[in-house]
């Protein structure tokens, strides 16, 4: 069964308007969850995790219980924003990554 | 080169070959993972070592086997592979098993 779920597979939003990537997932036990992203021509590199409850760039996620989700949101767009984004869970010592989500900002 | 590194980055294998991928970090991290990224599909843990003991594996065909040396260098010796094994393969490191991972840029693998 997959952990993690990703609904949309392409994202395209106007620059400067808000922006929210979808993730759901399935697990038993206290999951961590976090976002990774992957700018063109770079590796993936962490973007925020639940634990931490910061703001990078601008992005925030929520971890909510009771819907199993955790959005990635952003008031304002920016074309540096475009990138593919990855949901992932850690529960013990696995790893869980969904689909991936490719956001296009455009200007 | 700072950060995780991994060689080669392409690799082109017949099934009767015998290769190794090679991964490397130098940040001083005690817990390495191998993931597999075929097209269209999340990416799959194969792999972790944990102060370079293996604590997970995820039932992973025979024909990949992992090697961690030392908490520095982790490799995925691969021998008559299919088609199907075609994809990226991608190393990570993170201090403890619990941490962020850090990925390195990956190898791109292809079975003829």
């Amino acid at each position: 069964a997959q952990r993690v779920t990703q609904p949309e597979k392409l994202l395209s939003v106007f620059k400067g308007a808000p922006v929210e990537l979808k993730c759901n997932y399935s697990y038993s036990g206290s999951p961590e969850l976090f976002w990774y992203v992957q700018y063109s021509r770079q590796r993936l590199q962490l973007l925020l995790r639940h634990i931490s409850r910061e703001s990078i760039k601008g992005f925030t996620a929520d971890l909510n219980k009771g819907e199993t989700s955790f959005h990635l949101k952003k008031p304002f767009a920016q074309e540096e924003d475009s990138a593919m984004y990855y949901c992932a869970l850690r529960g013990g010592n696995q790893f869980y990554f969904g689909t991936g989500t490719s956001l296009t900002v455009i200007p | 080169e700072t950060g995780v590194t991994q060689t080669p980055r392409h690799l082109v294998m017949g099934m009767t070959n015998k290769k190794s991928l090679k991964c490397e970090q130098h940040l001083g991290h005690n817990a390495m993972y191998w993931y597999k990224q075929s097209a269209k599909k999340p990416l799959e843990l194969m792999f972790v070592y944990n102060f370079k003991e293996q604590t997970e594996n995820n039932s992973v065909p025979s024909r990949f086997s992992p090697e961690c040396p030392n908490s520095s260098h982790l490799f995925l010796h691969l021998h008559t592979l299919q088609p199907e094994d075609s994809a990226l393969y991608l190393c990570a490191s993170s201090l403890t098993g619990a941490e962020e991972q850090f990925f390195g840029p990956g190898t791109r693998l292809t079975v003829l």
